[in-house]
C-alpha cells in the first residue's frame, strides 16, 4: 500500500525568505510520480510541481523546487522568495505509473508573514 | 490553459435527498476521477473512470454513489440518499493519458448536507 506523510501540519515564513516543506512516502513501486499541490482559501487544487521518479534531476518551477531523494523516499518542496500569495495549504501526492488513484498527505498549512 | 469545470460551486441539500455533481473535463482527456475532501482532512480518492466504466473505486464509493458520462462531455457524480457525513468538497479531475503525468483538478463543489 502507498502512504504519504507530511509531518509539519503548520509552518510560517517571513515574506522574501525561503521555506522547505517535508514529505515522505512509502511504496514498493519503482516507477511513479510525485506532486505538490497548493490549496488556497478558495479550496481549488493547483498543481505546483511534478517529479518523475525515474529522473534524478530535481524539478524546478520558478521559485519552487524539490529535493527528491528516491532511496530515502523523501520529496521536499522549497519555496524561495516567499510571497504573500503563497499562503495556502500544501499537499504532497503520489501516484504510481500504473495506478488509478493519487494518494495525498494530510497537508501543511503555510502562512507567509509580511 | 484548459481547465476542468465543476458546477455548482456550492450545493446545499437535505439529508436523504439525491444530488448530482457535474463536471466538464478537459476535452481531449480520457481518464476521469472524483475525489473528496472533508473540511480539515486530506483529499480522498473516490473513483476513477475510463472508457465508460469504473476502473477503480475506494471503500468510500459505496452503493449510494454512482458516476456517469452521459453525453461525451459531462462527467457526473450522483449520491442517491445523502447523509450528513457526505458533506465535503468534491473535486473532479481528468488526465490525458495513462501515465498520470499531470492531473488537472476542477475548482470543486462544496456539498453541505443538512
Amino acid at each position: 500500500a502507498q502512504t504519504v506523510t507530511q509531518s509539519q501540519p503548520e509552518m510560517s515564513v517571513q515574506e522574501a525568505e525561503t521555506v522547505t516543506l517535508s514529505c515522505t512516502y512509502d511504496t514498493s513501486e519503482n516507477n511513479y510520480y510525485l506532486f505538490w499541490y497548493k490549496q488556497p482559501p478558495s479550496r481549488q487544487m493547483i498543481l505546483v510541481i511534478r517529479q518523475e521518479a525515474y529522473k534524478q534531476q530535481n524539478a524546478t518551477e520558478n521559485r519552487f523546487s524539490v529535493n527528491f531523494q528516491k532511496a530515502a523516499k523523501s520529496f521536499s518542496l522549497k519555496i524561495s522568495d516567499s510571497q504573500l500569495g503563497d499562503t495556502a495549504m500544501y499537499f504532497c501526492a503520489f501516484i504510481s505509473n500504473t495506478g488509478n488513484q493519487f494518494y495525498f498527505g494530510t497537508g501543511t498549512s503555510l502562512t507567509v508573514i509580511p | 490553459e484548459p481547465e476542468v469545470t465543476q458546477t455548482p460551486s456550492h450545493q446545499v441539500t437535505q439529508m436523504g435527498q439525491e444530488v448530482i455533481l457535474r463536471c466538464v473535463p478537459i476535452s481531449n482527456h480520457l481518464y476521469f476521477y472524483w475525489y473528496r475532501q472533508i473540511l480539515g482532512q486530506k483529499v480522498e480518492f473516490l473513483v476513477s473512470f475510463y472508457n465508460n466504466e469504473i476502473s477503480e473505486k475506494s471503500e468510500i464509493f459505496d452503493d449510494q454513489f454512482s458516476v456517469e458520462r452521459p453525453d461525451g462531455s459531462n462527467f457526473t457524480l450522483k449520491i442517491r440518499s445523502t447523509k450528513l457525513e457526505d458533506s465535503a468538497m468534491y473535486f473532479c479531475a481528468s488526465s490525458a493519458d495513462r501515465s498520470n503525468e499531470k492531473l488537472f483538478f476542477g475548482s470543486g463543489t462544496q456539498l453541505s448536507v443538512l
